[in-house]
């Protein structure tokens, strides 16, 4: 079965502080991981797509990786507008279906 | 441009209304997409339109009925919800093809069902 699960399920930074979340995946074969910002009541804003293992992005102050098994999403001295939740999805051959994670819920204080 | 726009931005509906959600995109994407999402929880799947044509629902009651009258727009009729139904409801769009796979998202519409 597809499967995405991120970890921590929460996270508190203070201004600064670098870190790492995670995202681990199990799937039939992977067409896409994808990573999204999303802020209360908004919707899930795009960041990056990786389509194979040892693939890097990079945007501003996050680096997204990619493995065979997961993919970390960096965050490089944060600042309090990085606070937000960051999804993982997946999306499998065959299926316009995205499998997503439950979420991080970065927090970043001054 | 990535924009995909959604109305309204807020919908108070009672259990016995119909009313329907809006959504547009013009950068010539292949699918839409309807997703359901509670509080502190991932957007849910609802039901997914290729070429116009639906391809995927996710088994959705049917007092959600979805319409895509042509390639840029993407209807949500709404017919006698029930409280539980209350949630944000996003809709996204895809290129989905020749190696680009992300979805776009809308902002959403706040559904409350009294």
């Amino acid at each position: 079965e597809d499967q995405v699960t991120q970890s921590p399920e929460a996270l508190r930074l203070q201004e600064g502080e670098s870190s790492s979340l995670n995202c681990s995946y199990t799937v039939s074969g992977l067409r896409g991981l994808f990573w999204y910002r999303q802020d209360p009541g908004k919707g899930p804003e795009f960041l990056f797509t990786l389509y194979s293992a040892g693939e890097e992005k990079e945007k501003e102050r996050l680096k997204a990786t990619l493995t065979k098994k997961e993919s970390f999403l960096h965050i490089t001295a944060p600042k309090p507008e990085d606070s937000a939740t960051y999804l993982c999805a997946v999306l499998p051959y065959n299926t316009d279906k995205l499998i997503f994670g439950t979420g991080t819920r970065l927090q970043v204080f001054p | 441009d990535t924009e995909v726009t959604q109305t309204p931005k807020h919908l108070v509906m009672g259990m016995t209304n119909k009313k329907s959600l809006k959504c547009e995109q013009h950068m010539g994407h292949r699918a839409m997409y309807w997703y359901k999402q509670k509080a502190k929880k991932p957007p849910e799947l609802m039901f997914v339109y290729s070429y116009e044509k639906l391809s995927i629902n996710e088994s959705v009651p049917s007092r959600f009925s979805p319409e895509c009258p042509n390639s840029s727009l993407l209807n949500l009729h709404l017919h006698a919800l029930q409280p539980e139904d209350s949630a944000l409801y996003l809709c996204a769009s895809s290129p989905g093809l020749d190696g680009s796979y992300e979805q776009y998202f809308g902002p959403g519409t706040r559904l409350t069902v009294t």
